[in-house]
């Protein structure tokens, strides 16, 4: 069965700063996508970012990058100068290639200090 | 606009009733999926469809039941066979097929049971 971990439950960061949040996951296939959404206060879920397996490069989306590492089973969200709005439980989630189920990670909630 | 729309946004229930949440999307999706959230966990997939008149139950079926008549909408009943069905809903929509696997979600319906 796949699984995704989030090992970091909540983190805060002053605003303008950098943080990482890690994930890994378990799976015995070689294709997948790997997804970080953001759930803000509205409870709205967001896709903030993806990355296919098959992909060497690393994702990248304005501020928002990954470090995919695919031997490791590791898929961290790096959020560069963070804003007041980065405030939000962030969701590590995966699916294989042709399969239309979601595994979830437990999130990670953030907190942007002003 | 194309969208996921969810309703109501809260829903109250006495316990022994049936509740149906409303889920609708004009994105031509095929797929459709129903998450459960609660405090301190991921989503938890209830059950998906991924054409008309077909669905599949997903980890945490019992206690609920759905129906795809047509392809925009798929509505959750959760039954009283649900011991714990105060929680969050989510329902997601995704084309079907294994590469564009993104799933788009609507804004949830709190479900409380008095």
């Amino acid at each position: 069965a796949q699984t995704v971990t989030q090992s970091q439950p909540e983190m805060s960061v002053q605003e303008a700063e950098t943080v990482t949040l890690s994930c890994t996951y378990d799976t015995s296939e070689s294709n997948y996508y790997l997804f970080w959404y953001k759930q803000p206060p509205s409870r709205q879920m967001i896709l903030v970012i993806r990355q296919e397996a098959y992909k060497q490069q690393n994702a990248t989306e304005n501020r928002f990058s990954v470090n995919f590492q695919k031997a490791a089973k590791s898929f961290s969200l790096k959020i560069s100068d963070s804003q007041l709005g980065d405030t939000a439980m962030y969701f590590c989630a995966f699916i294989n290639f042709g399969n239309e189920k979601l595994t979830f990670g437990t999130g990670t909630r953030l907190t942007i200090i002003p | 606009d194309g969208g996921i729309t969810q309703s109501p946004k809260y829903l109250f229930r006495k316990e022994g009733q049936n509740v149906t949440l409303s889920c609708e999307q004009n994105l031509n999706h095929d797929a459709m999926y129903w998450y459960r959230q609660d405090p301190g966990q991921g989503l938890r997939l209830i059950y998906y469809s991924q054409i008309v008149n077909d669905f599949q139950k997903g980890d945490i079926a019992e206690g609920y039941s759905v129906s795809r008549e047509k392809k925009e909408s798929f509505p959750l009943t959760v039954t009283s066979a649900q011991k714990n069905p105060t929680a969050f809903y989510l329902c997601a929509s995704s084309i079907r097929s294994g590469r564009w696997a993104e799933q788009f979600f609507g804004p949830g319906t709190r479900l409380t049971v008095l």
